[in-house]
């Protein structure tokens, strides 16, 4: 069975710096996905970013990138000039060929004012 | 935007209740999923459905069982509630055979006293 691990139950960030969330999972499978999950306090999980394993490029989305290190099954979320609103619980996650998903156990962020 | 809704956002039922979560998707989806959220577990997947009147167990289906009549709703449903069954509880769905990512629900907040 695949394995994610979040090894940082907390952080937290000063507005406008840069934060790193990492993330390592374990699989013998080829070709999977990966996604970072943000759930802001109260409010509905939603996507921050994907990333196939076949694409050795890192995915970015705005203020939102990925450092995927595919050999050393590493997938870790940079968060560039931090806002208040990044002030979340943050979920990596593993999509195998059978789309089930697994999930690491979160990372909660909080960013200072 | 995919829409996913779930019946109530806070519910408080007595130990030895029948419960049942109710959520929808208006996305045609064919697959949908049922997690349990607690602080410290991350996600943890309780049943699943790839469609109508088919459900597959997940990590942790003691306690629980589903019911997917119609494409969009899928049920979950607590037979006899006990306390260690207080959890967010999370409904999410994805397409058929794709690499797209699993949309959420808000979220029910289950409370058994």
């Amino acid at each position: 069975a695949q394995t994610v691990t979040q090894s940082q139950p907390e952080m937290s960030v000063q507005e406008a710096e840069t934060v790193t969330l990492s993330c390592t999972y374990d699989t013998s499978e080829n070709n999977y996905y990966l996604f970072w999950y943000k759930q802001p306090p109260s409010r509905q999980m939603i996507l921050v970013i994907r990333q196939e394993a076949y694409k050795q490029q890192n995915a970015t989305e705005n203020r939102f990138s990925v450092n995927f290190q595919k050999a050393a099954k590493s997938f870790s979320l940079k968060i560039s000039d931090s806002q208040l609103g990044d002030t979340a619980m943050y979920f990596c996650a593993f999509m195998n060929t059978g789309n089930q998903f697994y999930f690491g156990t979160g990372t909660s962020l909080t960013v200072i004012p | 935007d995919v829409k996913v809704t779930q019946s109530s956002r806070y519910l408080v039922k007595r130990t030895g209740e029948k419960v049942f979560l109710e959520c929808v998707q208006d996305m045609d989806h064919e697959n949908m999923f049922w997690y349990r959220q607690d602080p410290g577990l991350g996600l943890r997947l309780i049943y699943f459905s790839y469609d109508v009147k088919m459900k597959e167990k997940g990590d942790i289906p003691e306690g629980y069982s589903v019911s997917r009549e119609k494409k969009e709703r899928f049920s979950l449903i607590l037979e006899s509630a006990s306390t260690n069954q207080t959890s967010m509880y999370l409904c999410a769905s994805s397409p058929e055979y794709s690499e797209d990512t699993q949309y959420f629900g808000p979220g029910t907040r289950l409370t058994v006293l």
